[in-house]
């Protein structure tokens, strides 16, 4: 089973500024990496796939980006409502393993 | 608009059963890989199992290593339904249950472009 590790567990940045999250693969996902973004009490929304496709209807500010197995998401220009849980999560092998997750808060 | 509306969730005990169900709506269900990840009370994402579409010939299905044996997942495309029957239910398998849709049409994109508001299901003496 593939491992998926992300870092930093909790990232304190201010709104306009720019959030840099990383993840991490215990083997080569190749590209097959995804990310998603979580807000209390609500279902995980895709943000990006394929490392660096960002899904419909998600903002230019999210940028994927990685291969192999480093991976980062980037947000330029934090909004309010970007303050949430994002998770990365890979498929390229079963079983689909996700990562502990990064809270990005406000500082 | 694409709805996936989870249902069956509750209080059961350990050793118990309980079968969840997806309702799908707003898009062409039996076109679409299907799965459940499941997250437990202020934890990170689980992926449970998954189906492909069923293509006339049944869907093939995979689990997790922890679920493997006691889960299974299925559908009903004549019904847009997804379905998770679970059995031998332990402690460690509390969590809201999501089913999530995967954008694939009659193949694998193995990522999850659509999910639903999901389902607590507690296992508790």
């Amino acid at each position: 089973e593939i491992v998926m590790s992300q870092s930093p567990v909790t990232l304190s940045v201010s709104p306009g500024e720019r959030a840099t999250l990383s993840c991490r693969a215990s083997q080569s996902v190749s590209d097959h990496l995804a990310w998603y973004q979580q807000k209390p009490g609500q279902a995980p929304r895709l943000l990006t796939y394929g490392a660096s496709t960002r899904a419909t209807g998600i903002p230019a500010r999210f940028s994927g980006s990685g291969s192999g197995t480093e991976f980062t998401l980037t947000i330029s220009s934090l909004q309010s409502e970007d303050f949430a849980v994002y998770y990365c999560q890979q498929y390229n092998n079963w079983p689909y393993t996700f990562g502990q997750g990064t809270k990005l808060e406000i500082k | 608009e694409v709805q996936l509306l989870e249902s069956g969730g509750g209080l059961v005990q350990p050793g118990g059963s309980l079968r969840l169900a997806c309702a799908a709506s707003g898009f062409t269900f039996s076109n679409h890989p299907m799965s459940w990840v499941r997250q437990a009370p202020g934890k990170g994402l689980e992926w449970v199992s998954a189906i492909n579409n069923s293509g006339g010939r049944g869907g093939r299905t995979y689990y997790s290593n922890s679920v493997k044996g006691r889960f299974t997942i299925s559908r009903d495309d004549s019904k847009n339904t997804l379905f998770l029957q679970m059995d031998s239910l332990r402690v460690e398998d509390t969590a809201v249950y999501y089913c999530a849709k995967d954008p694939g049409i009659h193949l694998w994109s193995n990522y999850f472009d659509s999910w639903g508001q999901g389902t607590l299901v507690t296992v508790s003496s």
